[in-house]
């Protein structure tokens, strides 16, 4: 069955530092790989999206690389702030309809 | 600019009785929608989704069912709403395009449903 595996352990970093969160996926082929914020309490929006013939994707401070070799997809944060601190979820599309993780929740400390 | 809206924020009802959310769009025509549910503790759980006026897809065998009466709206109801149906409601919708996977959702702000 398909599987996107993201680490539900929370990830606790210090302001300034480069967070890094990991996107696991199986028996999917996916095109597209999709990265979304979640506050609590919030509808997810959008931050990301990259193909699968993009090694790399930027915007501002995030940065997302897609591995279909490796099944992977990494998500990074650069230069840190409090205010990244959110539930980041990954995405595959499946048909019309898009898979998410149960994602990843950040807590960056001042 | 587009809008997503959807009401009630929260809810409190009990088992056995019927329920009935919306969802509108505003500042886009076309679009596909999508109903998920977040569950405490659990992720995103795609409900069902509509490429088109009165065209619904199910994705998970259970008791709501959903509708879309008009191009922008979109209902997701029960006949007896179960305790196993509480959870965070989200719709959403995209663009409608031939590649689905190509093209971002863009989430409303949700409705708390607790079943009592």
């Amino acid at each position: 069955s398909q599987k996107i595996e993201q680490n539900s352990e929370a990830l606790n970093i210090q302001e300034g530092k480069t967070a890094t969160l990991t996107c696991n996926y199986t028996n999917y082929s996916p095109a597209y790989l999709q990265w979304y914020r979640q506050d609590p309490g919030r509808g997810p929006v959008f931050l990301l999206l990259i193909r699968e013939n993009e090694k790399e994707k930027r915007k501002e401070r995030l940065k997302v690389t897609f591995d279909t070799t490796l099944k992977q997809s990494l998500f990074h944060i650069t230069a840190s702030q409090p205010a990244d601190s959110a539930t980041y979820l990954c995405a595959l599309n499946s048909g019309y309809a898009l898979n998410f993780g149960k994602g990843t929740s950040l807590l960056v400390t001042p | 600019s587009q809008t997503i809206h959807q009401w009630p924020a929260t809810l409190v009802q009990p088992v056995g009785s019927p329920l009935s959310l919306e969802c509108t769009v505003e500042g886009t025509s076309n679009p596909n929608l999508y109903w998920y549910r977040q569950a405490a503790g659990r992720g995103l759980q795609l409900l069902f989704y509509s490429v088109g006026i009165g065209q619904i897809s199910s994705e998970v065998p259970q008791n709501l069912s959903a509708s879309r009466p008009q191009d922008r709206q979109f209902i997701l109801s029960s006949k007896k709403l179960l305790l196993s149906d509480s959870g965070f409601y989200l719709c959403a919708w995209s663009v409608r395009g031939r590649s689905q996977g190509a093209y971002e959702q863009y989430f409303g702000p949700g409705t708390r449903l607790t079943v009592t």
